[in-house]
C-alpha cells in the first residue's frame, strides 16, 4: 500500500520561503510510470494543481507560481520536496502531496495534507 | 478561477441519481483523459474516475464516469447520505502544460 505523508513548518512569514517535504512508503519515488505532484487547497475553496516532478526527467508548473516555484526529488530517502518563495497570504491553504500516473495523470495516492499559514 | 467549469452544488433525495458536468476546452479535456475525485469534510480528495470513465478497485458501480468533446460527466446513482461530499474533475492541460481541476460541486442528498 502506497503511503505520502506531507511534512513542514505550519506556519510561514510573508515574504519567506514555504519548504514541504513528502515522504512516499511502499513504492518507489523513482518510478517511471509516476509524477509526484503538489496540490493545495485555500481555507473554503477548491483544488489547485501547482507542480509535479518526474525523477529523471520534466518538472511542471502552474504558471502563475512558476517563477517562485522549486521542486526536487531525493531518491536516497524517496522524498519530494516543493519550495515557494515570496509567500504572501494568498498563499495560506493545505497542501497535499499525492502520486500521478503518467501519462493520463489521475492521481490515485494522497497525503492527508498540511495547513501551512502565511502570518507575521 | 477554475480552468474547467462545474456547477457550484447539486442536490437529489436518497436512492435518487444525480449528475455533475465538466466543461473545458480543446486543450484539456479535448486532448486528455478526466478524472474525478470525492472529498469528504476535513478529509484528502480520494480517486473515483480515472480515464473518462474506469473506478479504481473498490469504488462502487453507482459511481460512473463518461467524457464527450470539451466536457465530462459524472453521474451517482443510488444516492446515500454518505455520498454527500465536494466532487472534482481533473485533468492535464496541453498548453501550458499543466495539471487543472474544476472549481469543485457540493453535493447535498437531501
Amino acid at each position: 500500500q502506497v503511503q505520502l505523508q506531507e511534512s513542514g513548518p505550519g506556519l510561514v512569514k510573508p515574504a519567506e520561503t514555504l519548504s514541504l517535504t513528502c515522504t512516499v512508503s511502499g513504492g518507489s519515488i523513482s518510478s517511471s510510470s509516476h509524477h509526484w505532484a503538489w496540490i493545495r487547497q485555500a481555507p473554503g475553496k477548491g483544488l489547485e494543481w501547482i507542480a509535479s516532478v518526474r525523477y529523471g526527467g520534466n518538472s511542471y508548473f502552474k504558471s502563475s507560481l512558476k517563477s517562485r516555484l522549486t521542486i526536487s526529488v531525493d531518491t536516497s530517502k524517496n522524498q519530494f520536496s516543493l519550495k515557494l518563495g515570496s509567500v504572501t497570504a494568498a498563499d495560506t491553504a493545505v497542501y497535499y502531496c499525492a502520486r500521478q500516473w503518467i501519462p493520463h495523470d489521475h492521481a490515485d495516492y494522497w497525503g492527508q495534507g498540511t495547513l501551512v499559514t502565511v502570518s507575521s | 478561477q477554475s480552468v474547467l467549469t462545474q456547477p457550484p452544488s447539486v442536490s437529489a433525495a436518497p436512492g435518487q441519481k444525480v449528475t455533475i458536468s465538466c466543461s473545458g476546452s480543446s486543450s484539456d479535456i479535448g486532448k486528455n483523459y478526466v478524472s474525478w475525485y470525492q472529498q469528504l469534510p476535513g478529509t484528502a480528495p480520494k480517486l473515483l474516475i480515472y480515464d473518462n470513465n474506469k473506478r479504481p478497485s473498490g469504488i462502487p458501480d453507482r459511481f460512473s464516469g463518461s467524457k464527450s468533446g470539451t466536457s465530462a460527466t459524472l453521474g451517482i446513482t443510488g444516492l446515500q447520505t454518505g455520498d454527500e461530499a465536494d466532487y472534482y474533475c481533473g485533468t492535464w492541460d496541453s498548453s501550458p502544460r499543466a495539471g487543472v481541476f474544476g472549481g469543485g460541486t457540493k453535493l447535498t442528498v437531501l
